[in-house]
């Protein structure tokens, strides 16, 4: 199994207020993801990181920001969370990034957060 | 809108039997495919993937077929085992591109 740990794996907090959760990685892969999964939609891309201080947009980026110091960890952060966050949140890294490429991501155990 | 299309939210088959799983998409661009196993409470894992330039790929009692044409790919578990039963999701993915859309999932019981 791929070295990836995500942090915490629950938290359940209230409107309004901020969340960070927390990917680390041991693989040293160059890429990161963070994904959310809600029924009905599979796993959607919020955001992801191709190297230290680089990140980019996915399909749903709105209200969410990451944060990326050091290759193994990967930060992503409600700044004001909403109930319409409510989610099970997945964080996945790859070593070549594309699926064109023949590679392949790798996911953690998930974190499942609620916002009341 | 939601490019990658599961419309079997469950499927049940018996040990032994196929099972066959189906991912429709709507992207003419998508030229890598994957699926998807998750248990619960666990993160998903790669399963087994395709090209685009490929109609077939083959890992053991796993198949995944593809045709463009229809847009269309599928997952054949032969035999299927009481192990398999998971949820799956297909995923498809443009170029070098990072923003790799999945289906919504199809919840697999065998029973035994």
């Amino acid at each position: 199994d791929a070295g990836i740990t995500q942090s915490p794996r629950h938290k359940v907090t209230e409107t309004g207020t901020p969340v960070t959760l927390r990917c680390h990685q041991t693989e040293n892969h160059r890429y990161m993801y963070w994904y959310r999964q809600d029924p009905g939609h599979g796993l959607r891309l919020i955001h992801y990181s191709y190297g230290v201080k680089d990140t980019d947009k996915g399909e749903v980026s709105d209200g969410y920001s990451v944060s990326r110091s050091k290759t193994e960890d990967f930060l992503l952060t409600l700044e004001s969370a909403t109930s319409s966050q409510t989610s099970v949140y997945f964080c996945a890294i790859s070593l070549l990034g594309g699926g064109a490429s023949g590679d392949t991501q790798y996911f953690g155990p998930g974190t499942r957060l609620t916002v009341l | 809108d939601q490019q990658v299309k599961q419309n079997s939210p469950s499927l049940s088959v018996q040990e032994g039997r196929i099972s066959i799983l189906n991912c429709d998409y709507t992207n003419s661009m998508f030229d890598y495919f994957l699926w998807y196993k998750k248990y619960p409470a666990e993160g998903p894992t790669f399963l087994i993937s395709i090209s685009s330039i490929k109609d077939k790929n083959e890992d053991g009692r796993f198949t995944v077929f593809l045709n463009k044409s229809a847009k269309h790919l599928s997952l054949h578990i032969v035999p299927s085992q009481p192990g398999d039963s998971a949820v799956y999701f297909c995923a498809a993915s443009r170029g070098l591109n990072n923003d790799m859309r999945f289906g919504a999932g199809t919840r697999l019981t065998v029973k035994p």
